[in-house]
């Protein structure tokens, strides 16, 4: 079974909207982490937001934010008021346990074009 | 700051050559991973070092070997590589603290060719 799922292949919005990303985990670790990456046409990985198993409030950052709805085990990032540097491949990711050193797993990610 | 660094950025070469792709991070982290990553895949782990002296297997560690050199330097080899090793290789590392919210951090991958 896949440990991250990302459904959407391609995602298009409108400069100025908000859009949201869809990411479901499967684990059955009560410890983890789930992180959002953003790779542009470049190719270099960006951190974008973290949200832990135990954290009680959704993280933001910035434009950034993160639905986590833990009992669907989903993860979804919105991104509000979308720039035309927002246009990109998103990858959403999960590190299971405690331990930094541990795994991360990827999903197959989401590409993002923002329309002028 | 370098962050993470790999050598080299491409890379052609011919089927059953061999080479080593080189890591290195300047951030004092503990834990280093190799990924590749193919059109349609995402990230898929080939191996991983939790810590200096420590080395696991990934999702997909046929083909490749690897050696933490030291802290700081974690190498992929490729010992006889196939057209289908054909990827980006990417580097990255993380903090080695309990618990912790820190992600990874990415070099910007080495595109290599195998004919």
């Amino acid at each position: 079974a896949q440990k991250i799922t990302q459904t959407q292949p391609g995602m298009f919005v409108q400069e100025k909207e908000a859009v949201t990303l869809d990411c479901t985990y499967d684990t059955s670790d009560p410890s983890y982490g789930l992180f959002w990456y953003k790779q542009p046409s470049s190719g270099e990985m960006i951190f974008l937001i973290y949200q832990g198993s135990y954290d009680q409030q959704n993280a933001t950052e910035g434009r950034y934010s993160l639905n986590f709805q833990k009992a669907r085990k989903s993860a979804n990032l919105v991104i509000s008021a979308s720039q035309l540097g927002d246009s990109a491949m998103y990858f959403c990711a999960m590190r299971e346990g405690f331990w930094t050193g541990n795994q991360f797993y990827f999903g197959t990610g989401t590409s993002l074009t923002v329309i002028p | 700051n370098a962050g993470v660094t790999q050598t080299p950025k491409f890379q052609v070469l011919k089927t059953g050559q061999s080479m080593t792709l080189q890591c290195a991070q300047d951030m004092n982290h503990n834990s280093m991973y190799w990924y590749r990553q193919d059109p349609g895949m995402g990230l898929r782990l080939i191996y991983y070092s939790a810590s200096e002296g420590t080395t696991d297997k990934g999702e997909v560690p046929n083909g490749y070997n690897v050696s933490r050199l030291n802290k700081r330097e974690f190498s992929l080899r490729l010992e006889s590589a196939a057209p289908s090793q054909t990827s980006v290789y990417f580097c990255a590392s993380s903090e080695g603290t309990v618990p912790s919210n820190q992600p990874q951090h990415f070099g910007d991958g080495t595109r290599l060719s195998i004919l």
